[in-house]
């Protein structure tokens, strides 16, 4: 079973507006959650991750809104740029408990027209 | 440069045959990983090592197997290859359990 779920599977977007990307997920323990960007051909990046006692991380032109309550999580990514065009891919652990394995959503495809 | 080096960087296999693909790490962390990519399926883990000990397995095929010779490596063997296994394997590393970082990956092409 998917224990991450992210939607919507491919995205576009005009350079300068904000990109909604979004991620749930089902167990209850998962307390630690980041965000990959993956290039082709490339290894995922680590853009931005939150915990789960937070609602909201800030990093740039990139936010993490989370909703403990819904199991829900979204990224938003504002002012996108052609150079934003990736796959973007949500993950959970137990990060807070030593977990050494993160679950993976089955990516959202970010394309920023120019 | 690249702080977590993973070789060779494509790799075609022969069904049955065995390869080791390899992975160092220069990020001092005690943590390493491998996961698997496919198309059909979403990045997937597969072993977990801390200070060399295994901590995590989720491979169900007993033909991978990770070795480990020293702190940063974390090389990995499979046996009696499949064309299923076609896949790209990375390796990952972190300090503790957060904040994981990935290698470039290998792709591999069994047939």
């Amino acid at each position: 079973q998917q224990q991450v779920r992210q939607s919507p599977q491919s995205l576009t977007v005009w350079e300068g507006e904000t990109a909604i990307l979004n991620c749930s997920y089902e167990n209850s323990a998962f307390d630690y959650f980041p965000w990959y960007q993956q290039f082709p051909g490339e290894g995922p990046a680590l853009l931005i991750s939150i915990l789960s006692v937070s609602d909201k991380k800030e990093d740039g032109r990139f936010t993490i809104f989370f909703n403990k309550r819904e199991k829900k999580l979204s990224l938003h990514i504002a002012d996108s740029q052609p150079g934003d065009s990736a796959t973007y891919f949500c993950a959970a652990s137990w990060g807070s408990s030593g977990s050494w394995q993160l679950i993976f959503g089955s990516g959202t495809q970010l394309t920023v027209m120019p | 440069d690249p702080k977590i080096i993973q070789k060779p960087k494509y790799l075609v296999a022969v069904t049955g045959s065995e390869k080791i693909l390899i992975c160092e790490q220069y990020l001092g962390h005690n943590a390493m990983y491998w996961y698997r990519q496919s198309a059909k399926k979403p990045l997937e883990f597969m072993f977990s090592y801390s200070y060399q000990k295994l901590m995590d397995n989720q491979t169900a095929s007993s033909r991978f197997q990770p070795q480990s010779s020293k702190k940063n490596h974390l090389d990995l063997q499979i046996t009696a290859l499949k064309p299923d296994d076609s896949a790209t394997y990375f390796c990952a590393s972190s300090q503790d359990a957060t904040e994981v970082f990935f290698g470039k990956g290998t792709r591999l092409t069994v047939v």
